[in-house]
């Protein structure tokens, strides 16, 4: 078990361009998240899977937003046509079924900078 | 919706002494979690201690420690025998218990901590 990683760790991107992020979460966790975490504060919630199943999503995920997670494995956000308030850390958690739903792990985080 | 509150931006302290950090929230929720969750410097956000609301005894881990007042709505971390190795940026978060949105974490601003050697 080698944790949860995420990649790429940095990406600096201009304005108007699409990126892609990669979420792989410990294996047998069914439970992925997504939090945005920008400089000296806490991580907001952006959206959660289980398994498969997008169940939730913030109101800060706006339509350039999108993010899957096919076969209920590894996970992707996308964000389009990108603003300079998009910089920020991307964090992605994953967790286990049941009270283990309680004990996140998360991964090192995607440092997005948009020019 | 549920907040949580850390005034203190910044704490410091000297190693092998006693720092308490604060936390209060806010919930209609009787039943829910609390976490501490820290943060080194570039390094990934790890749990330090969880509280279920339900249990009236404080959650102890080591050398941390919590006064979890759910009247108060007060959660409050104390590292006794602080090491350089606690330096980093703490989290105060909650969490439902149950629902469809059970396990998402609100997380406080943060407080970050320094050990003077």
């Amino acid at each position: 078990d080698t944790g949860v990683s995420q990649n790429p760790r940095h990406k600096i991107t201009k304005r108007g361009q699409n990126v892609t992020f990669r979420c792989d979460p410990i294996s047998e966790h069914n439970r992925l998240y997504w939090y945005r975490q920008t400089l000296g504060q806490g991580p907001e919630f952006l959206t959660y899977f289980q398994n498969e199943a997008q169940l939730e999503k913030s109101r800060l995920l706006s339509d350039r937003f999108s993010a899957e997670r096919p076969k209920g494995s590894f996970s992707t956000l996308e964000i389009q046509r990108t603003e300079q308030g998009d910089s920020a850390m991307y964090l992605c958690a994953s967790s286990f079924r049941g009270t283990g739903a309680y004990e996140q792990y998360f991964g090192p985080g995607t440092r997005l900078t948009v020019t | 919706a549920q907040t949580v509150t850390q005034s203190q931006p910044e704490m410091s302290v000297q190693e092998a002494e006693t720092v308490t950090l604060s936390c209060t929230y806010d919930t209609s929720e009787s039943d829910y979690y609390l976490f501490w969750y820290k943060q080194p410097p570039s390094r990934q956000m790890i749990l330090v201690i969880r509280q279920e609301a339900y249990k009236q005894q404080n959650a102890t881990e080591n050398r941390f420690s919590v006064n979890f007042q759910k009247a108060a709505k007060s959660f409050s971390l104390k590292i006794s025998d602080s090491q350089l190795g606690d330096a980093a940026m703490y989290f105060c978060a909650y969490s439902r218990a149950g629902g469809t949105s059970y396990g998402k974490l609100t997380f406080g601003q943060g407080t970050i901590l320094t050990v003077h050697p």
